[in-house]
């Protein structure tokens, strides 16, 4: 089992739609968890980090499920903009992290 | 403000060839890391280094070295280069917030080895 795992869709959805994605990951040790953004052919940006409470920044919610290990992403109203690749990242325990190999995400007008 | 800078941007190489790629980062953060992307794969980390003078090994290590050689500059060297490096190769630093630790990424590398 790969230490972090996620859909590779793509997802295609129209504007407006919301959409979610789940990372599953099986450290179960690892306390850092983050969302990263990768347009094609550049470099990944971070996106928003994920807490155990959950979070929110504007469109985007993160959620964390500790007890099923996973983490999730919800795009609200989504944007034409909003295209790219969505990777998941977990703490190795090293002040490393594994990097999930992405989730391909299109909004169609 | 140029956070994390790689150069070069494109490498064409010959098998058999040696290259370094540099790395640089201006937000005076300790750890740095090596990944390199293939196509479906995801990032996979290469080599680290927690701090100026300590690297580690990390997923894919073999046919690679690393130099931290001060706090700003994390460099990644082939030696011999085969087909099977042809990928595109990023750099990142990080340091901890709020016990987090946040990467930060270059534009990367992209190498070609014929």
């Amino acid at each position: 089992r790969k230490e972090v795992e996620q859909d590779p869709g793509p997802f295609n959805v129209p504007e407006g739609a919301t959409v979610a994605f789940n990372c599953t990951y099986s450290n179960s040790a690892s306390q850092s968890f983050f969302w990263y953004r990768q347009d094609c052919r550049k470099e990944p940006k971070l996106l928003m980090s994920v807490y155990s409470s959950g979070n929110e920044d504007g469109r985007f919610t993160a959620q964390l499920n500790r007890a099923s290990q996973y983490i999730s992403l919800l795009i609200r109203d989504s944007k034409l903009s909003d295209s790219a690749t969505y990777l998941c990242a977990v703490d190795t325990g090293r002040r490393a992290l594994t990097f999930g190999s992405g989730t391909r995400l299109q909004v169609q007008p | 403000n140029a956070g994390v800078t790689q150069t070069p941007k494109f490498q064409v190489l010959k098998t058999g060839q040696s290259m370094t790629l540099q790395c640089a980062q201006d937000m005076n953060h300790n750890s740095m890391y090596w990944y390199r992307q293939d196509p479906g794969m995801g990032l996979r980390l290469i080599y680290y280094s927690a701090s100026e003078g300590t690297t580690d090994k990390g997923e894919v290590p073999n046919g690679y070295n690393v130099s931290r050689l001060n706090k700003r500059e994390f460099s990644l060297r082939l030696e011999s280069a085969a087909p099977s490096q042809t990928s595109v190769y990023f750099c990142a630093s990080s340091e901890a917030g709020a016990g987090r630790w946040i990467q930060y990424f270059g534009a990367g590398t992209r190498l070609s080895v014929l």
